[in-house]
């Protein structure tokens, strides 16, 4: 089956740096999403991304569905911050969604 | 729109007690799926339906798992008999496009 691998595991800022966090994809995909876990355990979804770049205030995302990986970028980073990101993908009609296993990440003020 | 809505919340039950875990999704979404992330095999898919019809219950662990959807707004999760190792979080998510519930934190002792 499909692989996503996401890097880093964890990641540690200082409130205010900036943060590249990757994902990568073994095959062809449909769609992509990007998830924030925060630290009440809510999945919330960020960007539904299938190509091309999509920003949102200080987050943005970039995929590039030919070379099968995306970014999300963190700027000015806040504690809240804080959690989980998740990459999943879709790669079938059905809308299931493979996920990696997720970068922590860490903001401290 | 409530987004959309599982219960209960937090749930503790003892071995070998049935469990049933529920799930609201969004007016309108034709598809449901229902994942459990646990630390160590992450986010992953148990079952989905499509028109209220289940497409691929691969992903549900054994046969104490079952998963009903009676109506396009309701669907059910059941553990029979429930088992220490079903401690996890169980998220219901419905699309197109794709949103989450909150989750059922499910403890087993």
């Amino acid at each position: 089956g499909i692989q996503v691998e996401q890097s880093p595991p964890d990641l540690i800022l200082q409130e205010g740096a900036n943060s590249t966090l990757r994902c990568n994809f073994s095959d062809s995909v449909n769609n992509l999403q990007w998830f924030h876990q925060n630290p009440w355990g809510q999945l919330i979804n960020l960007f539904y991304i299938p190509s091309g770049t999509k920003q949102n205030g200080r987050l943005s995302a970039t995929t590039v569905a030919t070379e099968r990986y995306s970014l999300l970028y963190i700027s000015s980073s806040q504690t809240t911050d804080s959690g989980v990101y998740f990459c999943a993908v879709e790669y079938n009609q059905g809308g299931k969604l493979i996920f990696g296993q997720g970068t922590e990440l860490s903001v401290k003020p | 729109d409530a987004g959309v809505i599982q219960s209960p919340r937090h749930e503790v039950t003892e071995m070998g007690q049935e469990v049933t875990l529920r799930c609201k999704p969004i007016s309108g979404h034709n598809s449901l799926f229902w994942y459990r992330q646990t630390m160590m095999r992450g986010l992953e898919l148990l079952i989905y339906f499509n028109n209220n019809v289940p497409i691929d219950d691969s992903g549900m662990p054994e046969d104490r798992f079952s998963a009903k959807m009676p109506n396009a707004s309701f669907s059910t999760l059941k553990i029979q008999p429930s088992e220490p190792r079903d401690s996890a979080v169980y998220f219901c998510a419905s699309r197109p496009p794709p949103a989450f519930g909150s989750g059922t934190r499910l403890t087993v002792v």
